[in-house]
């Protein structure tokens, strides 16, 4: 069964504190790993695709990579503005016009 | 350009009713895809149209149902309203046409079943 697990569930930082969000995800193979910034009371908002291993993307502090099994966001030297819920989704072979999802880090980031 | 909008934003119903959620994608998008949020569960998938034809399903009982119109538009329907029915509805849309296009998000309907 497709599967996408992320960890960990919250991770509360200082300002500047880097770190890194993870998900592992288990697909009959993989069209393409995305990942999310939802806000509370809003919908998710794009913010990166990746489709192959070694891949790798980078908007402001945020970079997203890529490996046969997992995925990783790390964050430099967060601000408070990036406080979120970060979601990671999978679109695997199979699934047809499906993207699963898991259940979110939440990010706090205290000044 | 507009982005995603879902109508209403919060609705409260009886169990037992009917309800019917709104989604106008993002102009030029042909896909509207469907999804569940709770606490819980996370984002669970409903269903995906395209060119007014459903794509796919996810995991959900048939009192679970949507539509997409000529116009890309797309209304969601659950009949028989369950206490376990309440859950932040989200519709994203996208332009649909390779598997791996990313979505946009609407804000949601929020719905609570009382």
């Amino acid at each position: 069964e497709d599967q996408v697990t992320q960890s960990p569930e919250a991770l509360r930082l200082q300002e500047g504190e880097s770190s890194s969000l993870n998900c592992s995800y288990t697909v009959s193979g993989l069209r393409g790993l995305f990942w999310y910034r939802q806000d509370p009371g809003k919908g998710p908002e794009f913010l990166f695709t990746l489709y192959s291993a070694g891949e790798e993307k980078e908007k402001e502090r945020l970079k997203a990579t890529l490996t046969k099994k997992e995925s990783f966001l790390h964050i430099t030297a967060p601000k408070p503005e990036d406080s979120a819920t970060y979601l990671c989704a999978v679109h695997p072979e199979a699934g047809g016009f499906k993207t699963i999802f898991g259940a979110g880090t939440r990010l706090f980031v205290k000044a | 350009k507009a982005g995603v909008t879902q109508t209403p934003r919060y609705l409260i119903k009886t169990r037992g009713q009917q309800v019917t959620l709104s989604c106008s994608p993002i102009s030029g998008h042909r896909s509207v895809s469907w999804y569940q949020q709770t606490p819980g569960q996370g984002l669970q998938f409903l269903f995906e149209y395209f060119s007014e034809t459903q794509r796919n399903k996810g995991n959900f009982p048939g009192r679970f149902s949507g539509r997409q119109f000529s116009n890309s538009r797309s209304e969601m329907n659950v009949s028989t309203l369950e206490l376990g029915d309440s859950a932040l509805y989200l519709c994203a849309s996208s332009l649909g046409r390779v598997m791996d296009s990313p979505l946009h998000f609407g804000n949601g309907t929020r719905l609570t079943v009382t």
